[in-house]
């Protein structure tokens, strides 16, 4: 198994406080990616990382931030919490980008926001 | 853009029956398709994959072939067990600077399997 670590896997807190997430690899792969998983939507991708300190948009970004400092550490924030935000978020790695390389996912955090 | 459909769930199965679930793809490029499993509980895992059209990814005695002139990547297992419970997700993977490697999925098929 790729080894991803999120954490925490489990938090609760209130509506405008800020939270972030934690993702820690051990494979030095070089992309990271951060989704969220909510009924009836699959996974989502929020944002990307292509290096260290190289970070990007996805699809769904709004109310969220990233920052890599150093290869293994990916942390997402939600600057001030809505419930909108309660969701299962995956951290995910790459190796590379070629089409045929799979991504390995974490085990999750789940977030509920009240 | 690039999106992937999956048959509505839930599935319901009884030991040892024939399972389908149904993925369907548009893309923009020439994509790799993948089906992933989640167990309750725990993150997404790579069940098997396909890079380009008749192959067959297999794993586990789940099988999918992509299909180019369908669009299509179906997961089938001719004898399913309690222990395959869990949420099937198709996606795929898109080459190009513009998709910066990320996977799109469909939207997840719960599959219950009773003995």
């Amino acid at each position: 198994d790729a080894g991803i670590t999120q954490s925490p896997r489990h938090k609760v807190t209130e509506t405008g406080t800020p939270v972030t997430l934690r993702c820690h690899q051990t494979e030095n792969h070089r992309y990271m990616y951060w989704y969220r998983q909510d009924p009836g939507h699959g996974l989502r991708l929020i944002h990307y990382s292509y290096g260290v300190k190289d970070t990007d948009k996805g699809e769904v970004s709004d109310g969220y931030s990233v920052s890599r400092s150093k290869t293994e550490d990916f942390l997402l924030t939600l600057e001030s919490a809505t419930s909108s935000q309660t969701s299962v978020y995956f951290c995910a790695i790459s190796e590379s980008l070629g089409t045929n390389q799979p991504q390995h996912f974490g085990d999750g955090t789940r977030l509920s926001i009240l | 853009g690039d999106s992937v459909t999956q048959m509505e769930g839930p599935v319901t199965l009884s030991e040892e029956a024939f399972l389908t679930i149904n993925c369907t793809y548009t893309a923009t490029g020439y994509p790799s398709l993948f089906w992933y499993v989640q167990y309750p509980g725990e993150g997404l895992q790579l069940l098997l994959k396909a890079t380009k059209a008749d192959d067959k990814g297999s794993n586990k005695g789940f099988e999918a072939t992509y299909r180019k002139e369908t669009t299509s990547f179906h997961l089938e297992k001719g004898s399913v067990q309690v222990s395959d419970s869990a949420v099937y997700f198709c996606a795929l993977r898109v080459g190009g600077g513009t998709s910066y490697g990320k996977l799109t999925f469909g939207q997840g098929t719960i599959l219950t399997v009773h003995p």
